[in-house]
């Protein structure tokens, strides 16, 4: 079982649509998720940062982790053709220095 | 607001050169790491650095690669001696750590062996 799935996509959604993204891993010592968006060829961009289980908003993006069922999401409101990316979950289980996992990543389209 | 700059965008190599792939984390973080994505594959942690001294490596870290932080703002990557399977782009990221794991990555850069 890899240390982290995600579903590589792509998905294609209206402008305006609201988009889910997950990962599910299997390593229980995780504890910092984190969310990236990556445009093509370039650096991984982060979106949002958690601890531990429960929710965190900010703008058009909800975080959500799920700790008991070892399962993230990301969901984005209100879709922009702008948020058309590569988006990668990423986790860790200590806070200094340790290094990130990232699942493969998900092609999200945004149409007009 | 304060970013993670690398140097070359894209570098070309010859199979068995050496290269040196520059980075300048963001000036107050204290941890440094490289990571590196084949084309298509997932982003693979190569290496941590705090403290000038490597925390933590993975097994794609081998004799061949080094790291180093010459002066106060840089943070290098050498690969000694380049095989074809290098060829990917590789990542430098920062984070201030004092219980914060925000990593922030660099535009990256190319590399292409030839």
């Amino acid at each position: 079982q890899k240390e982290v799935e995600q579903d590589p996509g792509p998905l294609s959604v209206p402008e305006g649509a609201i988009v889910s993204l997950n990962c599910t891993y299997s390593n229980s010592a995780f504890q910092y998720f984190m969310w990236y968006r990556q445009y093509s060829r370039k650096g991984p961009e982060l979106l949002m940062y958690t601890y531990s289980s429960g929710n965190k908003e900010d703008g058009r993006f909800t975080a959500q982790v799920d700790k008991s069922s070892k399962y993230i999401s990301l969901f984005i409101r209100d879709s922009q053709p702008s948020d058309s990316a590569t988006y990668l979950c990423a986790m860790s289980a200590k806070s200094n220095t340790d290094k990130l996992i990232f699942g493969t990543g998900t092609r999200l389209q945004v149409f007009p | 607001e304060p970013e993670v700059t690398q140097t070359p965008s894209h570098q070309v190599t010859q199979m068995g050169q050496e290269v040196i792939l520059r980075c300048v984390p963001i000036s107050n973080h204290l941890y440094f790491y490289w990571y590196r994505q084949i084309l298509g594959q997932k982003v693979e942690f190569l290496v941590s650095f705090y403290n000038n001294e490597i925390s933590e490596k993975s097994e794609i870290f081998d004799d061949q690669f080094s790291v180093e932080r010459p002066d106060g703002s840089n943070f290098t990557l050498k690969i000694r001696s380049t095989k074809l399977e290098d060829s990917a782009m590789y990542f430098c990221a920062s984070s201030r750590g004092q219980g914060r794991n925000e990593q922030f990555f660099g535009p990256g850069t190319r590399l292409t062996v030839l």
